[in-house]
């Protein structure tokens, strides 16, 4: 799986837009980019995901760049809940292949401010 | 979304004894679910996979003998830390694939946190 670069802390002030960027250089044609956070003592939680294309759902939108290099996750309106750490993992996502193994790197830990 | 649960939530035993973790899929079946283990202000590790009606693969430096794993049904995994000892306090993670989804995504359960005093 393609190694993936985060910042490891970053602010946000409540009810502003977070932006969180991933670097993901080495990323091959049939890897997903795939983001993940965890709350304090808690399992992660699945965000989104995508290939090229940018995407979105009721949690976050997934901005990928063209080159597929890098990519950004955008919690439009952070809470105080979304203070978390976010993990940016990159993987491929063939449903017979039982190497598609999710491998966590440092995340970024996002603080929610008031 | 789908959910994985996992029981205990928290164990406190003593050195030496084993410890048995149930990681569920509530909600749909898994034919694969892994195992992490997180030590403070570290990233999760994966120790093993473990197939359903199969052997578990560990990754390297996980003793296979110390962690056993069994995934008897699609929708049940168990890891028992045999002789526990301190060093093995952490907080231990199951994710399971849901292979009937539509794009293959793991769930997580909740977390159990493992001290060994």
């Amino acid at each position: 799986d393609a190694k993936t670069t985060q910042p490891t802390s970053m602010d946000c002030a409540e009810g502003r837009a977070a932006n969180l960027p991933c670097n993901h250089s080495t990323i091959s044609g049939n890897e997903y980019v795939y983001w993940y956070r965890q709350i304090h003592s808690q399992g992660p939680q699945y965000i989104i995901h995508g290939l090229k294309n940018n995407e979105t759902n009721e949690m976050a939108s997934l901005i990928i760049t063209e080159d597929r290099k890098s990519s950004t996750l955008i919690l439009p309106h952070a809470t105080l809940r979304d203070t978390a750490v976010y993990y940016c993992i990159v993987r491929g996502n063939r449903r017979n292949n039982a190497g598609n193994m999710l491998t966590f790197g440092g995340g970024t830990r996002l603080m929610v401010k008031p | 979304g789908a959910v994985v649960s996992q029981h205990p939530s928290w164990v406190i035993c003593k050195s030496g004894t084993s410890v048995k973790i149930e990681c569920r899929s509530l909600d749909f079946q898994a034919t694969t679910m892994f195992w992490y283990r997180q030590f403070p202000k570290q990233s999760l590790m994966l120790m093993a996979t473990s197939n359903e009606g199969s052997k578990a693969t560990y990754e390297q430096g996980v003793e296979k003998d110390k962690f056993l794993i069994n995934h008897a049904s699609l929708t049940l995994s168990t890891l028992t830390v045999t002789s526990a000892h301190p060093e093995d306090s952490s907080f231990y993670i199951c994710s399971a694939r849901d292979m009937g989804a539509r794009w293959d995504t793991q769930y997580f359960g909740p977390g159990t946190r493992l001290t060994v005093l």
